[in-house]
């Protein structure tokens, strides 16, 4: 299994400024994922960040709202850009994991509102 | 096409009562996995069961079991027993072999509220 910790686990923010979401896993792994969830739905892919190479956005996503960094095997930042109040979200970083049931595991989260 | 279609979106149990969510798929793959994740009101997702294309009994793991009716393309969760601890969003998600990105394909929830 793999434990994976986020910074913050929620905030407050101003339309128009930016937020950098951390990522950390407690060991070392390749492919790392960030979701997007608003309010009642679903989890929506933004984008997938192998170390490496650029991550890749899913549609409907691009670099310049959504940077990602991923500097090493055990970290990655996802900064939100220019919020707007539909950025209101939680954010969840995941990992793939190789084993019994090659699941994701996920962080606990960062709870975004964005005024 | 909806790839993962849960068609509940909330049910009312009553404690110690065994619930049945319901999850269909689709997929012309025939390597694929079905997975169910519970997200309690703190916000995390918490893997449950695994169900493999090819594996020939149903998944279980403690009080979730997974009806896995592959011609019917379902892969149910069933929570025996239930708890007030139960009560949480539930999802089901697909990953299909072709996928080397190992993505998951998600449905759009269960919110089940366990009553006392």
């Amino acid at each position: 299994s793999a434990v994976i910790s986020q910074k913050p686990s929620r905030d407050i923010c101003q339309r128009g400024t930016s937020l950098t979401i951390q990522c950390q896993v407690d060991s070392q792994v390749t492919m790392m994922f960030w979701y997007r969830q608003q309010p009642g739905q679903s989890l929506t892919l933004i984008a997938t960040a192998n170390q490496g190479s650029e991550a890749t956005y899913e549609s409907g996503f691009v670099i310049d709202k959504f940077p990602i960094s991923r500097p090493n095997l055990t970290f990655s930042t996802l900064t939100v850009s220019n919020m707007s109040p539909e950025d209101s979200s939680i954010y969840l970083c995941s990992v793939y994991l190789a084993g019994n049931y090659n699941e994701q595991f996920f962080g606990p989260g960062t709870r975004l509102t964005v005024l | 096409a909806q790839k993962i279609t849960q068609t509940q979106p909330g049910m009312f149990v009553q404690e110690k009562e065994a619930v049945t969510l319901d999850c269909t798929y689709d997929t012309s793959d025939p390597s694929y996995g079905l997975f169910w994740y519970k997200q309690p009101s703190s916000g995390e997702m918490i893997f449950l069961i695994y169900q493999g294309s090819y594996d020939q009994q149903n998944a279980t793991e403690g009080r979730y079991s997974l009806n896995f009716q592959k011609a019917r393309k379902s892969a149910n969760l069933v929570i025996s027993a239930s708890q007030l601890g139960d009560s949480a969003m539930y999802f089901c998600a697909m990953r299909e072999g072709r996928d080397s990105n190992y993505q998951l394909i998600w449905g759009a929830g269960t919110k089940l509220i366990i009553k006392p």
